[in-house]
């Protein structure tokens, strides 16, 4: 079957840097996608990798290994509005996302 | 201005009835897809439409019908509602040309069967 693992949930501080892994099985793999979650809203997309190696964008960056089905996202200077759900998905050989349940990260001050 | 928007945002209905739930783009996007999201669990796809005449069925379409009327319209409907297909329903969009297949979700749709 296919599989994404995250954790369930994480805490963190104002200002820190935290780290959410994801690791995958699935069948093929044609990409993976980081999204955020606010509670009650829409996920919204933060990242794709689909080579090995670190993709930075602002405070976020995400990272993959293909040979280890694993990747993470890292958050850098956090803020209080980062409080929210990271989603985490795979599109497989049919092109399908499949996705985590989610990693929810709590800020405090 | 919202890209994809969903209506109606929230619904209250009761088992055995008749729902419909719809979702339209301004994004001009080929693809649309239908996912439901439970507490714990990863979003699960119900639907998904690669143009108009293009139906293909998800992981858990039992119990749910969709109607692509034009590119910017993509209906899901549940014919006769049951309590534990209350969820949080998203529409998502792609762009056929996009080589990443990025999905933009709409703001989702809150279901209550009683």
């Amino acid at each position: 079957g296919q599989n994404i693992d995250q954790p369930t949930e994480m805490t963190a501080t104002e200002g820190a840097i935290v780290q959410i892994n994801c690791t995958y099985q699935t069948s093929g793999f044609n990409g993976l996608f980081w999204y955020q979650q606010h509670a009650g809203e829409a996920p919204t997309f933060l990242s794709y990798n689909v080579l090995d190696g670190l993709e930075e964008k602002g405070r976020f960056s995400s990272f993959l290994s293909r040979s280890k089905g694993y990747s993470y996202l890292l958050l850098k200077e956090l803020q209080m509005k980062d409080s929210a759900s990271y989603l985490c998905a795979v599109m497989d050989s049919n092109y399908q996302l499949i996705w985590g349940a989610g990693t929810k990260l709590i800020i405090k001050p | 201005d919202a890209d994809v928007t969903q209506t109606p945002r929230n619904r209250i209905t009761k088992t055995g009835k008749r729902i419909m739930l719809e979702c339209s783009q301004t994004k001009g996007h080929d693809r649309m897809y239908w996912y439901r999201q439970d507490p714990g669990l990863g979003l699960r796809l119900i639907y998904y439409s690669f143009d108009v005449k293009d139906i293909n069925k998800g992981e858990i379409s039992d119990g749910y019908s969709v109607s692509r009327q034009a590119q910017a319209k993509f209906s899901l409907s549940l014919e006769s509602a049951i309590p534990n297909q209350t969820a949080l329903y998203f529409c998502a969009t792609s762009d056929l040309i996009d080589s990443t297949d990025t999905q933009y979700f709409g703001p989702g749709t809150r279901l209550t069967v009683l």
